[in-house]
């Protein structure tokens, strides 16, 4: 079966680094999406990663490991605004989506 | 700006009583989903259209249909809702190929009583 796998929540400090990890095992690979969640909003799209290596945008990094199953998330200069869920979703070989559960990030000043 | 418009954004329909989500699109893109979100889950694929072709997850109830009359609008009709159909319901446009995020309209929480 198709399976993503990230951490339920997280905690983290306002201005501190924080880490989301997601794993995955899916019918073929079409690219891996992280999306962002406010509580009762749509999902907003935060990165691509199709091939192996780290992809920066602004504070946010995202980084894949095709042959591990693995990638993660990087949120930097953290800010009270980043509480949210984080969403990890592969594409497979039929290009669907396969979502994760989300991780619950939350922010303490 | 090119989006994705879900109306209405909440929605109160009672138990049994059928109810229609509607969802438009400018960014013409040929793939419209239909997601179900209840809280804390990831979002579950109901169906998709692929230009006119309906694809149906096999575990989506009959209790769900849709309609894409074109490019723009397609609708969600959930023909006698129970208490468990409360959730979130997402629409999301994409090209259908690699690279493409998904881009989501803003949602419709429906509740029934």
């Amino acid at each position: 079966g198709q399976n993503i796998d990230q951490p339920t929540e997280m905690t983290a400090t306002e201005g501190a680094i924080v880490q989301i990890n997601c794993t995955y095992q899916t019918s073929g690979f079409n690219g891996l999406f992280w999306y962002q969640q406010h509580a009762g909003e749509a999902p907003t799209f935060l990165s691509y990663n199709v091939l192996d290596g780290l992809e920066e945008k602004g504070r946010f990094s995202s980084f894949l490991s095709r042959s591990k199953g693995y990638s993660y998330l990087l949120l930097k200069e953290l800010q009270m605004k980043d509480s949210a869920s984080y969403l990890c979703a592969v594409m497979d070989s039929n290009y669907q989506l396969i979502w994760g559960a989300g991780t619950k990030l939350i922010i303490k000043p | 700006d090119a989006m994705v418009i879900q109306n209405p954004r909440y929605q109160v329909t009672q138990f049994g009583k059928p109810v229609t989500l509607s969802c438009s699109q400018t960014l013409n893109h040929n793939v419209m989903y239909w997601y179900q979100q209840k809280s804390s889950q990831a979002p579950k694929l109901l169906f998709h259209y692929y230009d006119k072709d309906f694809n149906n997850e096999a575990d989506t109830p009959d209790n769900f249909q849709s309609r894409r009359p074109n490019t723009s609008f397609c609708f969600l009709d959930i023909r006698s809702p129970g208490l468990g159909d409360a959730a979130m319901y997402l629409c999301a446009t994409g090209t259908g190929t690699e690279n493409s995020p998904l881009h989501f309209g803003n949602g419709t929480r429906l509740t029934v009583t």
